[in-house]
């Protein structure tokens, strides 16, 4: 298994463009969620899922789409990215809670808005 | 709403001494769950520990030991005779539920504190 997988691993933007930060799991987890890091602030969570076609909206979703077509992929969109979105991006997975299962981390993805 | 407060934002030490990470949480709930996670330099996250609020025994695991005291909202880790390998940011998280049990998935986290252990 892979576990989580996330691209591109480095992104550079200008102000006002878009991408979208892709994210994959293969442990059949119908739980994933994201997460932006940024210093001395920990990990903030932008937006989950509990499964597809279902996704909710976490502390800081402003800025920020997500869907949710299959259990194995969960995109993340920023529409219009600006220097306040310069971060380092965490997927994690998880199996459906309840109870809170232990969520699997992918590798991150570093975003600088110019 | 939740809090976790890691107020320690850098620890450095000595390999072979012990060190304390302390973490603070503040919930209403009385079911919730408490998770450590570690951050070495490379970057991703690795979990360490889950623990619910109704078992209050203190676990060990090999060097690492974590004390949960619900009389203080602490949960508190300990690395036992610290090695150069656990110089990482260490995140305590804390989930609790909704009336559909489905944000317990969503994990506060504290600020993290940076471990540095010297040779």
């Amino acid at each position: 298994n892979a576990g989580v997988t996330q691209t591109p691993k480095f992104q550079v933007l200008k102000t006002g463009q878009s991408m979208t930060l892709q994210c994959a799991q293969d442990m059949n987890h119908e739980y994933m969620s994201w997460y932006r890091q940024d210093p001395g602030m920990g990990l903030r969570l932008i937006h989950y899922s509990v499964g597809a076609g279902i996704t909710d909206q976490g502390e800081v979703p402003n800025g920020y789409n997500v869907s949710r077509s299959t259990t194995e992929d969960f995109p993340l969109r920023l529409l219009s990215a600006a220097p306040s979105q310069t971060s380092v991006y965490f997927c994690a997975s998880s199996r459906r809670p309840p109870p809170p299962d232990t969520q699997y981390f992918g590798p991150g993805t570093r975003l600088t808005v110019l | 709403a939740q809090k976790v407060t890691q107020a320690q934002t850098e620890i450095s030490v000595v390999e072979k001494e012990d060190v304390t990470l302390d973490c603070v949480y503040e919930t209403r709930d009385t079911t919730y769950y408490l998770f450590w996670y570690k951050q070495p330099p490379s970057g991703e996250l690795v979990f360490l520990i889950r623990r619910n609020s109704f078992d209050e025994q203190n676990e060990i695991s090999g060097r690492y030991s974590w004390n949960f005291q619900k009389s203080t909202s602490s949960f508190n880790f300990t690395i036992t005779a610290s090695q150069v390998v656990d110089s990482a940011v260490y995140f305590c998280a804390l989930s609790v539920p909704n009336a559909g049990g489905t944000s317990y998935g969503k994990l506060t986290f504290g600020q993290g504190t940076i471990l540095t252990v010297h040779p």
